[in-house]
C-alpha cells in the first residue's frame, strides 16, 4: 500500500458527460501529479500541483482540468468526454521533488 | 518523439536466473532515473532509482545500471522469482522544480517456474 488512494476504482459513463477523480496523497507529500495510461501506452504526465498551486503542465487537453485543496487532497476533473479518453488514470505524491508514490488508479470507460 | 525508450515489450526468464530489462533516453539532461514494478488492476510501485551523478543502485535482488555516455540504463533482477512477474516501467526526472517523470511503454517481465 503506498498510502495514496483514489476514488472511484471504476467509473463507466458516456460521451459528452463530465467526471471527477479524487486523489489523496500520502501524509505529509505536499506534490500530487495526475497520469494518464491508455491501452499499451505508458504513463503519460498530466498536470503537477504543490502546495495548492499548478507547478508544471504535461499533455492535458484543454477539456481536462484539476486542481488541489488545502488539505492537499487533489481533484482531476473531465469534460465531454469522447470515447478516447477511455483510460487508466493514476495519481502520484511526492515530499517535494522527489520519488513518486502511485495510487492504486480509476479505470473510466467511455461508451 | 519518445525520450525514454524500452525496446523489449517482453522477456521470460527461468526462476532462479538473471533478469536484465534495459531503457534508453534521449536527453542527457535528466536528473535521476527511477524503475517501477507494476501489477494488473494495481499502481505502479517504486523499487530502485539512481542519480545521474552514479553509475550504480543496489537494493537487495535489484541492482539499476547507468551509463550516461550511452543514454542507456538497465535493471538487474537477481535471482529472478515467480513473483517479479509484471510490468516494468523506466521513468526519467527531467530536473529542476517540475518533478514530473517521463516513462517508457514498459517491459512485461515473465518468471516461470
Amino acid at each position: 500500500d503506498s498510502g495514496v488512494t483514489q476514488t472511484p476504482k471504476h467509473l463507466i459513463t458516456a460521451t459528452g458527460q463530465r467526471v471527477t477523480l479524487r486523489c489523496s496523497p500520502r501524509s505529509g507529500d505536499l506534490s500530487v501529479y495526475w497520469y494518464q495510461q491508455s491501452l499499451d501506452q505508458g504513463l503519460q504526465f498530466l498536470i503537477q500541483y504543490y502546495n495548492g498551486e499548478e507547478r508544471a503542465k504535461g499533455n492535458i487537453l484543454e477539456r481536462f482540468s484539476a486542481q488541489q485543496f488545502p488539505d492537499l487532497h487533489s481533484e482531476l476533473n473531465l469534460s465531454s468526454l469522447e470515447l478516447g479518453d477511455s483510460a487508466l488514470y493514476f495519481c502520484a505524491s511526492s515530499v517535494g521533488v522527489g520519488t513518486q508514490y502511485f495510487g492504486p488508479g480509476t479505470r473510466l470507460t467511455v461508451l | 518523439d519518445q525520450q525514454v525508450k524500452q525496446n523489449s515489450p517482453s522477456l521470460s526468464v527461468q526462476e532462479g536466473r538473471i533478469s536484465i530489462l534495459n531503457c534508453d533516453y534521449t536527453n542527457s539532461m535528466f536528473d535521476y532515473f527511477l524503475w517501477y514494478k507494476k501489477y494488473p488492476a494495481e499502481g505502479p510501485t517504486f523499487l530502485i532509482s539512481i542519480s545521474s551523478i552514479k553509475d550504480k543502485n543496489e537494493d537487495g535482488r535489484f541492482t539499476v545500471f547507468l551509463n550516461k555516455s550511452a543514454k542507456h540504463l538497465s535493471l538487474h533482477i537477481v535471482p529472478s522469482q515467480p513473483g517479479d512477474s509484471a510490468v516494468y516501467f523506466c521513468a526519467a526526472n527531467p530536473g529542476g522544480s517540475q518533478g514530473n517523470l517521463i516513462f517508457g511503454k514498459g517491459t512485461k517481465l515473465s518468471v516461470k517456474p
